[in-house]
């Protein structure tokens, strides 16, 4: 079936220091990746979507200048923290929409520890 | 608004039946969704469910939709210890990009 590649799995940087976390669709083209974000023993919050070869839309509340995404190709996504802080140590998920099972084919990467020292 | 609303922790013994319940308030929703996360891992689509059927059958999966009230249910029969997840809801909204809006996640605990 499809799949989402996502990785790192699990990062710890210093604060301060950017961190770039990847997606790729494997066997399928995301024409459209969704960003997530997961704090413990909570729901999943979207961040943003994003297109490939347009700018992401973010949600309300999302820093767009901290968040930093890039969809340049149909198979890649990117988010990077930028000058990250402690309080920004979360779960990020993806999600990419067409290829996998279900309407609209919704498939999820397994996700990035990040934590900010 | 979009707000979809779980409770938050479920114990049951191995081989009774589980049932874990979902509001949601989106009424426009084209489609309502299940999803099973395992610790540090991502979700895995379980079953979802037309906004226009009121029951689901699939295996031991059973899905019912009350659209008047905007409640959705799953039921695991013979619940097993690998079924020891948390599970989401999420409604499909009818928006250009068809964003999932989850639930708070129902942490399900299959003892022996």
């Amino acid at each position: 079936g499809a799949v989402v590649s996502q990785h790192p799995s699990r990062v710890i940087c210093k604060s301060g220091t950017s961190v770039k976390i990847e997606c790729r669709s494997l066997d399928f083209q995301a024409t459209t990746m969704f960003w997530y974000r997961q704090f413990p023993k909570q729901s999943l919050m979207l961040m943003a979507t994003s297109n490939e070869g347009s700018k992401a839309t973010y949600e309300q509340g999302v820093e767009k200048d901290k968040f930093l995404i890039n969809h340049a190709s149909l198979t890649l996504s990117t988010l990077t923290v930028t000058s990250a802080h402690p309080e920004d140590s979360s779960f990020y998920i993806c999600s990419a929409r067409g290829g996998g099972v279900g309407p609209y084919g919704y498939t999820f990467g397994s996700g990035t520890r990040l934590t900010v020292v | 608004g979009e707000d979809v609303e779980q409770s938050l922790f479920l114990s049951v013994r191995e081989g009774d039946s589980s049932v874990i319940n979902c509001t949601y308030t989106d009424s426009s929703s084209t489609y309502l969704y299940w999803y099973k996360q395992e610790p540090g891992a991502g979700l895995q689509l379980l079953t979802y469910i037309f906004s226009n059927m009121d029951m689901k059958q699939d295996q031991r999966l059973t899905v019912l939709l009350n659209k008047k009230d905007k409640h959705l249910s799953l039921r695991i029969a013979d619940t097993q210890t690998g079924d020891s997840a948390i599970y989401f809801c999420a409604e499909g909204l009818n928006t250009g990009f068809q964003k999932l809006v989850f639930g708070t996640g129902t942490r399900l605990l299959v003892s022996p």
